[in-house]
């Protein structure tokens, strides 16, 4: 029972050019929606979060959406940049516990 | 000076064998936790513990036992050992807050042959 699904499990993007990442979820209780950043042999590292209360949150290149209605939220990431390249989990809480993850999205950004 | 480190980050082993994997964390944070990646690369919640208390176990063979000694460490001890335990496991920490942001280790990968 996987209530949160990413999709699409890589995209390529050009630097510079605008990476969107997707992730959809069935639960409408969940409360935060959080996006963490993995590369190969590390652990995921926190990115970006929004409350269930809000439809946008920007930190500095990143900026995630929420579309309550849809069950969807995106993150956007502009320009992006070959650092950037990672495996991009989205998760979200019910009552700021009980993290769900996706599978994970595999960005790769080509100089 | 790493966050939150877990040993080994490698594991091979034969079926049927009992095996630990430790976790300890430097950040003074109130929550530790397991998770398994499965070979579908979902990351999944094992165990937490919040102040030496069990507050959620997904369904968890009893194979697996959280052993937290103290507030900055959870260890995982695993019992004979099967071929659908091999995955990478997390370790992870949070604190009380607004938004529970996890701090995760940088896995173990066990195999099981």
């Amino acid at each position: 029972d996987q209530q949160v699904k990413q999709n699409s499990p890589s995209l390529s993007v050009q630097e510079g050019r605008i990476s969107i990442l997707n992730c959809d979820y069935t639960n409408s209780m969940f409360d935060y929606f959080l996006w963490y950043k993995k590369y190969p042999a590390e652990g995921p590292t926190f990115l970006i979060s929004i409350s269930s209360i809000k439809d946008k949150n920007e930190d500095g290149r990143f900026t995630v959406f929420l579309n309550k209605s849809a069950k969807h939220l995106s993150l956007h990431i502009v320009p992006s940049q070959p650092g950037d390249s990672a495996v991009y989990f989205c998760a979200a809480t019910l009552n700021n516990n009980d993290m769900r993850f996706g599978a994970g999205t595999r960005l790769t950004v080509k100089p | 000076d790493t966050a939150v480190s877990q040993t080994p980050k490698y594991l091979v082993t034969q079926m049927g064998n009992d095996k630990s994997i430790k976790c300890e964390q430097n950040l003074g944070h109130d929550t530790m936790y397991w998770y398994k990646q499965d070979s579908k690369k979902f990351l999944k919640i094992m165990f937490s513990y919040n102040n030496k208390e069990l507050i959620i176990n997904e369904t968890v063979p009893n194979r697996f036992s959280p052993k937290s000694p103290d507030k900055a460490h959870l260890n995982l001890h695993i019992n004979s050992l099967e071929l659908g335990d091999s995955a990478v496991y997390f370790c992870a920490s949070s604190q009380e807050g607004r938004v529970k942001k996890l701090f995760f280790g940088s896995g173990t990968q066990l195999s099981v042959l």
